[in-house]
């Protein structure tokens, strides 16, 4: 199985900051890499597809890189809506697509 | 509108069943390919079925034997049957469309629904 592995776990920045998550897997995905969004509560939310693919409507503050096995979600200019867990996951590997364990970002 | 409804979480004691459902509208769940996911109480995001518009289905080794996922095309409706329910099946159970799924690496799960809790404890 393909592992996920995120980090850090947790973040604290102020509003304005820039963010950066990591998600490495554990063998060549190529570009088979999503960024999730999830609030307690909510609708969990689809951000950045295929590595750096901005799923329509989401805020161009959020940018995903990166190819093969080390991924990049950015967030320019951290905003309060921005709390929330983010977990990168792998569709590599159908059917099994993993997730990352996900990174809590707080203000 | 495209939107993904799930209902029929709750209480239930360890060994029993519960049967989940995912009420789709905006596109036909049986054309698409489907899945659910769960998250348990202060954990992250675990793939648990996926459903080929073709019917073929397949689960996560966690659930392989306990779980069924299905389909009705009259409702439109996707559902999970949980047999053999275990405490570490606790969690809010998310079902979601796959999109693009021969594309490659645009394969993605969207949208999402926004869950059902399911709770096994004596």
């Amino acid at each position: 199985d393909i592992q996920m592995t995120q980090s850090p776990s947790s973040l604290s920045a102020s509003v304005g900051d820039r963010v950066t998550i990591t998600c490495r897997a554990s063998q060549d995905i190529n570009a088979y890499l999503n960024w999730y969004q999830v609030k307690p509560g909510k609708v969990p939310r689809l951000l950045i597809y295929a590595g750096g693919n901005l799923q329509s409507g989401v805020s161009s503050r959020f940018r995903g890189s990166g190819i093969g096995t080390d991924f990049t979600l950015t967030i320019d200019s951290l905003q309060p809506e921005d709390v929330a867990t983010y977990y990168c996951q792998q569709t590599y590997s159908v059917p099994l697509y993993t997730f990352g364990q996900g990174t809590k970002v707080q203000i | 509108e495209v939107e993904l409804v799930e209902s029929g979480g709750g209480l239930v004691q360890p060994g029993g069943s519960l049967r989940l459902s995912c009420a789709v509208s905006g596109f036909s769940v049986s054309d698409r390919y489907m899945t659910w996911v769960r998250q348990a109480p202060g954990k992250g995001l675990e793939w648990v079925s996926t459903i080929y518009a073709g019917g073929s289905t397949y689960y996560a080794d966690s659930v392989k034997g306990r779980f069924t996922v299905s389909r009705d095309k009259s409702k439109n409706t996707l559902f999970l049957q949980m047999k053999s329910l275990r405490a570490d099946d606790t969690a809010v159970y998310f079902c979601a469309r796959i999109l693009d799924f021969w594309s490659g690496y645009y394969r993605r799960l969207d949208p999402w629904g926004q869950g059902t809790l399911v709770t096994v404890s004596s």
